[in-house]
């Protein structure tokens, strides 16, 4: 069956600009979650959802990060007056139930110059 | 913090050998998952081990959990140039919310031709 899908896959931002990354999770799947990888680093966790619900934002840097997921399966994450310290990639992954195996997509790699 | 940490943080073997990277964790956990990123892709996952197991095999993978120590280890056989990649733990606590997993900087290995 089809993986967790993101899109695009790069995107390139001038600072000051609004960016919105698309996940499509794996169908079925009730658990959404996205992390930012920095270069050389491993994956930081921004934020999840249950179905539609965004139980926990606790790792969404700024005020500028806003995530949503209407209809609980796509979901997406918006950075508003990009800067250039969000150059990352943004991962999305998806489970069928908490505290299991998490299916990751390929990453939207973001510049921002 | 439940955040993994991975050691070495690069090896470099020759195909045909057996690769084994560790990882140190400072909480009790439920159970640690190991993951692999090739450049530029998402996390794929590898394997999942119980915290009421002690070792676990998967194909060339053998993955050990010493809940005593808080450290695993995963070994890699008869290595393949294919498996040149980057190599997270992450372990999990249902103390910690809704199944966020928290990665370390990972393991980069490159298997030589």
């Amino acid at each position: 069956g089809a993986g967790v899908s993101q899109s695009p896959r790069y995107k390139v931002a001038k600072r000051g600009q609004d960016v919105a990354l698309r996940c499509d999770p794996i169908s079925g799947h009730v658990s959404l979650f996205w992390y930012q990888q920095a270069l050389g680093q491993g994956p930081e966790f921004l934020t999840y959802f249950q179905n539609e619900a965004q139980l926990d934002k606790s790792g969404l840097p700024s005020d500028r990060f806003f995530a949503e997921r209407p209809e609980g399966s796509v979901s997406t994450l918006k950075i508003q007056r990009t800067q250039q310290e969000d150059s990352a990639v943004y991962l999305c992954a998806s489970s069928s139930r908490q505290k299991e195996t998490q299916y990751f997509g390929p990453g939207t790699r973001l510049l921002v110059l | 913090s439940q955040q993994g940490e991975e050691d070495p943080q690069a090896l470099s073997i020759q195909e045909g050998e057996n690769a084994t990277m560790n990882c140190s964790y400072k909480t009790s956990i439920n159970n640690l998952q190991w993951y692999r990123q090739n450049s530029g892709r998402g996390l794929v996952h590898l394997i999942l081990i119980r915290s009421n197991e002690r070792e676990k095999h998967s194909g060339r993978l053998r993955v050990t959990l010493d809940t005593s120590k808080k450290s695993s280890s995963l070994l890699i056989t008869a290595s393949r140039a294919a498996d040149t990649a980057s190599y997270f733990c992450a372990p999990y606590s249902v103390a910690a919310s809704y199944g966020k997993l928290t990665f370390g900087q990972g393991t980069i290995l490159t298997v030589h031709p």
